[in-house]
């Protein structure tokens, strides 16, 4: 089943910060970010596997709460590049061999200056 | 350099005609996947293979094809039986542990 992200769009100013969620109706084994321009393939943002595991990623990070089975992904000090469509994608627990994932359907970020 | 490419990068289709796409990876990964993007859509998957000569229907599979002949290449047919086929098509391979796309074909019906 599909996760479910939240908000589905966002409005920002430059330096302005955001929180994405996205949470699973199942329980999950790993969540892995994307972020997509306007035409273009989604680019690999980080993936998240244990339970209430933080990362960072220059002023991008994310967390993972396992019993709860959402994931946040945290934009703090938004730059005019961070505009673009997130998306989430998990496995279910025990994942797959092969790395297939559910998508949800996509949170818009538009930064403006 | 090692990377995913999909061709032509705009197809057009006159209606009953089927079209492919293609999608090649030289990263060396096992599994490949196609999506179809609709505007303010998310990734709906199409097929998915895990290993050469064996494939799976996704979610949306009707009026679709694909092979596995090669490691490196997963060529989509988009059928006449496809009434609906403008979108965005994302082609993706993974290791163990993530997914990694491809630049897109976008399909326009004449």
């Amino acid at each position: 089943q599909q996760p479910v992200q939240s908000p589905q769009a966002v409005i920002l100013r430059e330096g302005e910060d955001a929180v994405i969620n996205c949470s699973s109706s199942k329980a999950l084994y790993s969540v892995h970010w994307y972020r997509q321009k306007h035409g273009e393939a989604p680019v690999f943002l980080m993936i998240l596997l244990k339970g209430g595991e933080q990362k960072g990623h220059d002023k991008i990070s994310a967390s993972f709460n396992e019993k709860k089975q959402q994931s946040s992904l945290y934009l703090t000090a938004s730059q005019l590049s961070y505009s673009g469509t997130y998306f989430c994608g998990t496995e279910p627990p025990g994942g797959t061999s092969y790395g297939k994932l559910t998508f949800g359907q996509g949170t818009i970020l538009t930064v403006h200056p | 350099d090692g990377g995913i490419t999909q061709s032509p990068k705009y197809l057009f289709r006159k209606e009953g005609q089927n079209v492919t796409l293609s999608c090649e990876q030289n990263l060396n990964h096992d599994a490949m996947y196609w999506y179809r993007q609709d505007p303010g859509q998310g990734l709906r998957l199409i097929y998915y293979s895990q290993i050469v000569n064996d494939f799976q229907k996704g979610d949306i599979a009707e009026g679709y094809s694909v092979s596995r002949e090669k490691k490196e290449s997963f060529p989509l047919t988009v059928t006449s039986a496809q009434k609906n086929p403008t979108a965005f098509y994302l082609c993706a391979s993974s290791n163990r542990e993530t997914q990694y796309f491809g630049p897109g074909t976008r399909l326009l019906v004449l």
